[in-house]
């Protein structure tokens, strides 16, 4: 069964903190994707990033980084340095091939960010 | 930068009417999605579409809903008989024709049922 899980509902930190948001996904596929993507209080859903399953290198981008680890099904999201602007529901996907490859996204509940100045 | 934009941004209706609710995909996209987020939830997957069919559809999308691509930029989802379950964000999607490409949201309507 497909299921992405992200344990923390929400997070506080001052401005400057380093926060990390984890993420734990289930899967029987051998190919898949994990998505981040940011729901700022606007309410739009921005794509941050996109990983497959093949390519375990951890990614930076910026204040951002990413850690991608297989062996505990795991594909956390670093914020390093945090700003007021950071502040929003961060969701989790996961995408699998499969045999029907529709490409649908499973999200997970998402975790409220909160970065107080 | 091409973009997901979806029309009307809020809609408000009356229990028992039908809703139309409209996207225009990036141009040269090849799969189109619908999901839903109920205020304060996660995001859910309501159907795809590809090739002029649907592909996969869950169970929240049932005989209630329908979509359609009546020409080649539009992509609608329509609620038949709202009902006050229904009130939700819709959010349209679309991605490339690449295996598991990344999807591309619009900004969403904001459907509220009374």
């Amino acid at each position: 069964a497909q299921k992405v899980t992200q344990a923390q509902t929400e997070i506080s930190v001052v401005e400057k903190e380093d926060v990390t948001l984890d993420c734990v996904y289930e899967t029987r596929d051998t190919t898949y994707y994990l998505f981040w993507y940011k729901q700022p209080p606007s309410g739009e859903l921005v794509f941050l990033i996109r990983r497959n399953s093949f390519d375990e290198q951890n990614e930076i981008s910026g204040r951002y980084s990413w850690n991608f680890q297989k062996s505990t099904s795991s594909f956390n999201f670093t914020i390093t340095a945090s700003q007021v602007v950071d502040s929003a529901v961060y969701f989790c996907a996961l995408s699998e091939a499969g045999s029907s490859n529709t490409g649908k996204l499973i999200f997970g509940q998402g975790t409220t960010l909160q970065v107080k100045p | 930068e091409p973009e997901v934009t979806q029309t009307p941004s809020h809609q408000v209706t009356q229990m028992g009417q039908e809703v139309i609710l409209r996207c225009v995909p990036i141009s040269n996209h090849l799969y189109f999605y619908w999901y839903r987020q109920i205020l304060g939830q996660k995001v859910e997957f309501l159907v795809s579409f590809y090739n002029n069919e649907i592909s996969e559809k869950s169970e929240i999308f049932d005989d209630q809903f329908s979509v359609e691509r009546p020409d080649g930029s539009n992509f609608t989802l329509k609620i038949r008989s709202t009902k006050l379950e229904d009130s939700a964000m819709y959010f349209c999607a679309s991605r490339k024709g690449d295996l598991l490409g990344t999807q591309y949201f619009g900004p969403g309507t904001r459907l509220l049922v009374l």
